[in-house]
């Protein structure tokens, strides 16, 4: 399949244990933003979202957190599976001088070991 | 429903060509968004329709264009091709645009320019 990224950093994890993937993003004006997983071969596909007004958003085995303070984001992903290896992106929305845009992290692979 | 389709899927062009990309949304979504994703500069946002109209647009060149019909469909050109043109052009749709609206990815159509 395509290389999303050939000198992405790499988050390795024992099956079964809690991954944590961090972003850092650029603009603290951003209002929205969102976690992708994608795998080889396929494009990103969503997992996780959350606003600028809120803190923690929990869904099915993964947790966003947003710190604003830093402009800090993180995705939490509970008893990582085989399944969730793939390459995770996270991206920031902002609107701005009459526009908006997605602006997208270099993103994070991860391995999960058996 | 069915996602968003990108037509074709793989492609190879000689420099100096032309291209045309293809992307169906998933039904009812009026706001197409493209990108270009390669290993050295990740995801990068080139431009986004809703109802026809190019409502934003990234730091690409002119040679780079798109359109939208009045189906959502869009078709994304990029004329007189360059070996740095060769990436994973990915369609991405969303119900409206602007700001919070979750993006749904196709697979992308992988262009090598030879």
């Amino acid at each position: 399949g395509e290389s999303v990224g050939l000198h992405l950093p790499t988050l390795s994890v024992q099956e079964g244990d809690n991954s944590i993937i961090n972003c850092a993003y650029s603009n603290s004006a951003s209002d929205y933003f969102i976690w992708y997983k994608q795998e080889s071969g396929k494009g990103p596909q969503f997992i996780i979202d959350i606003r600028s007004n809120m803190d923690k958003r929990q869904g099915q085995r993964v947790t966003v957190l947003l710190n604003k303070t830093v402009k800090h984001l993180s995705l939490q992903i509970a008893a990582t599976q085989p399944g969730d290896s793939a390459v995770y992106f996270c991206a920031e929305n902002s609107f701005g001088s009459g526009t908006y845009k997605y602006i997208f992290g270099t993103g994070t692979r991860l391995k999960v070991l058996a | 429903k069915a996602g968003v389709t990108q037509t074709p899927r793989y492609l190879i062009k000689t420099r100096g060509q032309q291209v045309t990309l293809s992307c169906s949304p998933i039904s009812g979504h009026r706001s197409v968004s493209w990108y270009q994703q390669t290993p050295g500069q990740g995801l990068q946002f080139l431009f986004e329709y809703f109802s026809e109209t190019q409502r934003n647009k990234g730091n690409f060149p002119g040679r780079f264009s798109g359109r939208q019909f009045s189906n959502s469909r869009s078709e994304m050109n990029v004329s007189t091709l360059e070996l740095g043109d060769s990436a994973l052009y990915l369609c991405a749709s969303s119900p409206l645009a602007g700001v919070g609206y979750e993006q749904y990815f196709g697979p992308g159509t992988r262009l090598t320019v030879t």
